[in-house]
């Protein structure tokens, strides 16, 4: 399976500040895969990223907070704008499995928003 | 939208107790992923389903794709304190790289020496 490499591996920002994370691929793949996971909780999806064209955003996530690049087939980042107490999360990148069977993910980045 | 049903959010058992932890959903998935998170980490592909009926092993772990499509169990035999974690189930309503996930809420489990 693919191996991801996901940094910063945490970091702690001030409120209103913007924070870019980067999730780099050892192999090419279509889409890439944005989850967010809150303290004590599952696994939310942000948004797909497909290179080449705009990410697809889900319900309750915005562009504007959640700016996404995907250069090319294997890096992508993710930006969490104007940041609040609330982003604190477990962000995490992932991709899909060559066989098709689930995602492989990244070791997420640890936020702390204060 | 799909969610998935995990329950309790805790289960505590001893070192070399097997365990059985469900899945259930209102709608119909056609694959089931059970995933496991240590902390600090991201989650890592225990089992993957593809069938409705399908039973699967990976070592001391086996689960199963429910008839229904509705629902899954994974089994931990004869735990060992590395089985501690959260246990997540996840399914696609499409089988394939570029399908998206649904995440259960997790299943964290403690192993008592």
């Amino acid at each position: 399976s693919a191996v991801i490499s996901q940094k910063p591996s945490r970091d702690i920002c001030q409120r209103g500040t913007s924070l870019t994370i980067q999730c780099q691929v050892d192999s090419q793949v279509t889409m890439m895969f944005w989850y967010r996971q809150q303290p004590g909780q599952s696994l939310t999806l942000i948004a797909t990223a497909n290179q080449g064209s705009e990410a697809t955003y889900e319900s309750g996530f915005v562009i504007d907070k959640f700016p996404i690049s995907r250069p090319n087939l294997t890096f992508s980042t993710l930006t969490v704008s104007n940041m609040s107490p609330e982003d604190s999360s477990i962000y995490l990148c992932s991709v899909g499995t060559p066989n098709g069977g689930g995602y492989t993910f990244g070791s997420g980045t640890r936020l702390t928003v204060v | 939208g799909q969610q998935l049903n995990q329950s309790p959010q805790s289960m505590f058992i001893q070192e070399g107790e097997d365990v059985s932890m469900n899945c259930t959903s209102s709608s119909i998935f056609n694959t089931w992923l059970w995933y496991k998170q240590d902390p600090g980490e991201g989650p890592v592909l225990l089992i993957a389903l593809y069938k409705a009926g399908e039973l699967t092993s990976n070592g001391r772990l086996t689960a199963q794709f429910g008839i229904t499509r509705k629902d899954s169990f994974l089994n931990i035999s004869a735990s060992i304190p590395s089985d501690v974690g959260i246990y997540f189930c996840a399914g696609q309503l499409i089988a394939g790289a570029n399908s998206k996930l649904t995440f259960g809420k997790g299943i964290t489990l403690s192993v008592r020496p």
